[in-house]
């Protein structure tokens, strides 16, 4: 049962530091999508990517976010410095661009920034 | 935005069909009505989507009034499993693009 994964599940760490999540896309997908979840804002796009190339990161603070794609298996949200409003679980998605097709979540990074 | 609208919460006996209505006066002609929930703690979990037609799959049905301003998703026969966040969403389809998720429907089902 193909599935999207997510590491890690859960993540505490402390106002300035760095953290990296890390999403692998189902086999053969070739879009992938970054959704933050909070109770105030609910789900909202961060970032997504066709093909490995960004092609809409309008929802990330450029200043301290960055996605990345280092290979068709591996997508990566990093914030440096870390903020505590940054805490929220963090969606990776992946799809096909098919009409049909819808997108696959992963199960979230749960993310505390004390 | 969001382009749809929702009512907040809603209850439902288990074993009973679940009805969630959902309006979207404002969708184009070339917009489709998707349907994801969302269970305590997971992520998002697609349903159904449609254009027009009523649409049915092993998850649910999907009923678009034929002006398509409102739909109306159908869980036959809900279990308690089916307690979740269910999220209407309206795009075009211009190859699987993001997803803008409005607050939902809080489907309660109850034994």
């Amino acid at each position: 049962d193909a599935r999207v994964t997510q590491t890690p599940r859960h993540k505490v760490t402390e106002m300035g530091q760095e953290v990296t999540m890390r999403c692998q896309p189902i086999l053969g997908h070739n879009t992938v999508f970054w959704y933050r979840q909070t109770m105030m804002q609910g789900l909202e796009l961060l970032a997504y990517f066709r093909n490995r190339a960004p092609l809409d990161d309008s929802g990330m603070p450029k200043d301290r976010f960055s996605a990345e794609m280092p290979d068709a298996t591996l997508a990566t949200l990093k914030i440096q410095p870390s903020e505590p409003r940054d805490s929220a679980v963090y969606f990776c998605a992946s799809g096909l661009p098919n009409m049909y097709y819808e997108q696959y979540f992963g199960p979230g990074t749960r993310l505390t920034v004390t | 935005d969001a382009k749809t609208t929702q009512p907040p919460s809603m209850d439902c006996a288990e074993g009973r069909a679940a009805n969630l209505p959902c309006n979207h006066s404002t969708i184009s002609g070339n917009e489709y009505v998707y349907w994801y929930r969302q269970i305590h703690s997971q992520g998002p979990q697609y349903i159904i989507h449609g254009l027009k037609n009523n649409e049915t799959n092993e998850m649910a049905s999907l009923i678009i009034t034929e002006d398509r301003k409102s739909s109306t998703l159908i869980l036959p026969h809900a279990t308690l499993r089916d307690t979740a966040v269910y999220y209407c969403i309206v795009r075009a389809y211009s190859g699987n693009t993001p997803l803008v998720f409005g607050k939902g429907t809080r489907l309660s089902v109850i034994a």
